[in-house]
């Protein structure tokens, strides 16, 4: 089956310390996306990729790195920069062809 | 700045009718998709609308008018599983990115 996954779907961590969110897309897509969403708030644009070994920053790009060495993979890294960084985290992916875009489960991360 | 206005909550029973609007301010507007998403969940498409006028898709209907900068969800025969938050966002041009622009979500409660 196509789709997106991410891992873990729970990721606790102490402060000060950096941490990597998963997503791989097995849909072939050049597009991907990193959102953040806070409680009762809409999907924030942390980073994209159009194709592989570019990206760009979101409207909240601060304290959070990405890379995109291949296609399938775009792992999210939230550093110790992030001032806030509890939130639940979604990835997405889109074909040049539509603008549609497609959502993995997302993983919650929790700053203790 | 950008941003799309949708309702924060819309209450509605069984078998009725419902509208979702969403008024946006974007520069690079190119069209209108719309977005479910239960609690806890990944947001799963449900339309889009690049032009002005209706699209329907089952029992889901979505509207676009570009001149208003304006557009709406439309449920009917709305059932207890269509209890979720629903958000619009807007596609960007921006050069060889779509971006999507979302708006904050309305949350839909279906009453028996």
């Amino acid at each position: 089956d196509g789709g997106i996954t991410q891992s873990p779907k729970y990721l606790f961590r102490k402060e000060g310390q950096n941490v990597t969110l998963s997503c791989e897309q097995n849909l072939n897509h050049d597009a991907m996306y990193w959102y953040r969403q806070d409680p009762g708030q809409g999907l924030r644009l942390i980073y994209y990729s159009q194709i592989v070994n570019d990206f760009q920053k979101g409207d909240i790009a601060e304290g959070y790195s990405v890379s995109r060495e291949k296609k399938e993979s775009f792992p999210l890294t939230v550093t110790s920069a992030q001032k806030n960084p509890t939130a639940f985290y979604l990835c997405a992916s889109k074909s040049g062809s539509t603008d549609t875009q497609y959502f993995g489960p997302g993983t919650r991360l929790t700053v203790l | 700045g950008q941003s799309l206005e949708q309702p924060s909550e819309v209450t509605a029973v069984e078998g009725a009718i419902v509208q979702i609007n969403c008024t946006y301010q974007t520069s690079g507007f190119y069209g209108l998709s719309w977005y479910q998403q239960h609690d806890g969940g990944a947001p799963t498409f449900l339309s889009y609308n690049a032009l002005d006028g209706l699209e329907e898709t089952g029992r889901f209907s979505s509207f676009l008018s570009r001149s208003d900068s304006y557009g709406y969800l439309l449920l009917q025969e709305l059932q207890m599983k269509d209890s979720a938050s629903y958000f619009c966002a807007a596609t960007l041009s921006g050069g060889a990115t779509n971006k999507l622009i979302f708006g904050t979500g309305t949350l839909l409660a279906v009453q028996p």
